[in-house]
């Protein structure tokens, strides 16, 4: 079985400080991980991914991950939050089927 | 660059209705999923198919059904709406062949139903 945890239901930054969010995940193999953002009202778009190679991701808006084998972790960072970065981020992983397991999300509220 | 549409942004529709939701994509791609999105929960799959005519359930088929008779297009059909089926909706896609292969996601449905 394979389950992705997202411990932090909200996260509140100020505009301008850095962010992380986490993601820990439970799958015997190694698994493919995504982080998507939802802005309000939208659908989900793709961040980052990772497999293999690195394991410093780069995405787009200026995102990174990292991700950590021994501690299951796959968390997404950003050195300076934008206040358009407010939005929801859901970590997913697949395992070896076409069908992922997403997290239940995290909230990101920037303060001025 | 890929485009997932879906036939209504936002639906209200009465108890007992019949509801279909529609979703396309444009970009040839093999694999098909319909979620349902509440506060809270996060995405749970309803739907997954990944050909034309071939579907499987997600983690909660009961009360939905869909329809893949088109690659570009799958349906999600309420057959008897219930207020615990106000929801947000969405569809997404992916091309087939390997997990890798991120998700493409509609901008969703946001049903009520009365």
């Amino acid at each position: 079985a394979q389950s992705v945890t997202q411990p932090d239901i909200h996260i509140t930054v100020s505009e301008g400080a850095s962010l992380e969010l986490r993601c820990n995940y439970s799958y015997g193999a190694t698994p493919y991980l995504f982080w998507y953002v939802q802005s309000p009202g939208q659908g989900l778009q793709l961040l980052l991914k990772y497999f293999s190679g690195d394991t410093l991701v780069q995405g787009i808006k200026g995102f990174e991950a990292e991700f950590k084998r021994s501690q299951s972790s796959f968390n997404l960072r950003k050195p300076s939050v934008h206040w358009s970065d407010a939005a929801e981020y859901f970590c997913a992983l697949s395992g070896g089927s076409y069908i992922p397991t997403f997290g239940r999300g995290t909230s990101l509220i920037v303060h001025p | 660059d890929v485009k997932v549409t879906q036939s209504s942004r936002y639906l209200v529709k009465r108890t007992g209705e019949k509801v279909f939701l529609e979703c396309v994509q444009d970009m040839d791609h093999e694999n098909m999923f319909w979620y349902r999105q509440d506060p809270g929960l996060g995405l749970r799959l309803i739907y997954f198919s990944y050909d034309v005519k071939m579907k499987e359930k997600g983690d909660i088929p009961e009360g939905y059904s869909v329809s893949r008779e088109k690659k570009e297009r799958f349906s999600l059909i309420l057959e008897s709406a219930s207020t615990n089926q106000t929801s947000m909706y969405l569809c997404a896609s992916s091309l087939g062949g390997s997990p890798y292969n991120e998700q493409f996601f509609g901008p969703g449905t946001r049903l009520t139903v009365l």
